[in-house]
């Protein structure tokens, strides 16, 4: 079993549309949480960082953590075309210091 | 701000050459990381330098050879690469915490034929 678990699409939705993105992971130890979006041959690009549970708002996205489930969400409201690329969740314990476990990252694509 | 710059954005190499790729933040970090990436996979870590120090090698084969001049750059050398090594090359570094974000570079794609 994956540390991470993500579904990877492809996820195709209308313009306007809200958008849920999840994660699921395995270590109980992990603490931070982050998404990361990559556009198509270019590097990841932060977009949320949450520690430990709770949820946290950022413009058009917000993040949740459920360490009781273990479950990780990103919410993207009004979606447009420029959101379509992939979306990476990322997880991270303080004992292994700076070590990110990724997910295999979910392909959206927002149509007109 | 909050760039990692690379060089070269596109490089491609002979199974015989020895190539260098590089990696600068202006952000202050003290922690620099390489990832290798595949198409439709998520990064995987090679290496993490920690104040210029190498603290994680995730058992990369020695023709990839790291190396930390001093807090802003990171350098991998390469040398002897085979076409599967070809992929795209991240950088990304952080402020050296142990739950600290970290921030990539837009890589640089190698070919290797």
């Amino acid at each position: 079993q994956k540390e991470v678990e993500q579904d990877p699409g492809p996820l195709s939705v209308p313009e306007g549309a809200i958008v849920s993105l999840n994660c699921t992971y395995s270590n109980s130890a992990f603490q931070y949480f982050m998404w990361y979006r990559q556009y198509s041959r270019k590097g990841p690009e932060l977009l949320m960082y949450t520690y430990s549970s709770g949820n946290k708002e950022d413009g058009r996205f917000t993040a949740q953590v459920d360490k009781s489930s273990k479950y990780i969400s990103l919410f993207i409201r009004d979606s447009q075309p420029s959101d379509s690329a992939t979306y990476l969740c990322a997880s991270g314990d303080t004992g292994t210091a700076s070590k990110l476990t990724f997910g295999t990252g979910t392909r959206l694509q927002v149509t007109l | 701000d909050t760039e990692v710059t690379q060089t070269p954005k596109h490089l491609v190499m002979g199974m015989t050459n020895k190539k260098s790729l590089k990696c600068e933040q202006h952000m202050g970090h003290r922690a620099m990381y390489w990832y290798k990436q595949k198409a439709k996979k998520p990064p995987e870590l090679m290496f993490v330098y920690s104040y210029e120090k190498l603290s994680i090698n995730e058992s990369v084969p020695s023709r990839f050879s790291p190396e930390c001049p001093n807090s802003s750059l990171l350098n991998l050398h390469l040398h002897a690469l085979q076409p599967e090594d070809s992929a795209l090359y991240l950088c990304a570094s952080s402020q050296g915490g142990i739950t600290d974000t970290q921030y990539f570079g837009p890589g640089t794609r190698l070919t290797v034929l």
